[in-house]
């Protein structure tokens, strides 16, 4: 069985560009969720998908935004780069019921310079 | 903002000694869970433990739950250079809702 995966792995973007991130889940689960880990702040919550749905956000500006897709892949989108969005950007799926963890992708690289 | 806080931020052993660190959280929870990541990679997924459970076993790992203190442990038993990651600690406070981390123990086992 094929685990989370995320694209592309590393990237370089210029302040005030846009970004598209890209994660697959393990096949069956609905639900997405994207973090960022910055350097000195730890695993942040972003954003929670479930069945096309945004179901939850964490505090973080409008310039972040994602979408899930009916295949339950998903995109993370930042825009306006700034250089303190340079980060490793992580992705999970979790399968149902209450006793299931969250299987995290390798995560995104993303240096802003 | 971070539920949990852990406890040491980093710890130093040798090869075959057990490392013990702690997580600290703030709110109800329906389950902890702990995860291992590898040079800022990805995070794998150790062990997860309910709200109504005290202490739970897999292989080399021990992880237990005093929720009147909002507190867990997680012994690793045995040590291997293998082991050596950073450990995070993360709380759901409703299945399936989110989950929030502590700030990570960094863990070197030296040969």
């Amino acid at each position: 069985e094929a685990g989370v995966t995320q694209s592309p792995t590393h990237l370089i973007k210029t302040r005030g560009q846009q970004v598209t991130l890209r994660c697959s889940p393990i096949s069956g689960h609905t639900s997405v969720y994207w973090y960022q880990q910055a350097l000195g702040l730890g695993l942040q919550f972003l954003l929670w998908y479930d069945e096309g749905e945004e179901r939850n956000r964490g505090n973080f500006p409008p310039r972040f935004s994602g979408r899930q897709f009916p295949n339950y892949s998903s995109e993370l989108n930042v825009n306006a780069l700034e250089l303190e969005d340079s980060a490793l950007y992580l992705c999970a799926s979790r399968g149902q019921g209450p006793d299931y963890g969250y299987t995290f992708g390798s995560g995104t690289r993303l240096t802003v310079v | 903002s971070q539920q949990g806080e852990e406890d040491p931020q980093a710890l130093s052993i040798q090869e075959g000694e057990n490392a013990t660190m702690n997580c600290s959280y703030k709110t109800s929870i329906n389950n902890l869970q702990w995860y291992r990541q590898n040079s800022g990679r990805g995070l794998v997924h150790l062990i997860l433990i309910r709200s109504n459970e005290r202490e739970k076993h897999s292989g080399r790992l021990r992880v237990t739950l005093d929720t009147s203190k909002k507190s867990s442990s997680l012994l690793i038993t045995a040590s291997r250079a293998a082991d050596t990651a950073s450990y995070f600690c993360a709380t759901d406070k409703a299945a399936g809702n989110k989950l929030t981390f502590g700030g990570g123990t960094r863990v070197l086992v030296k040969p």
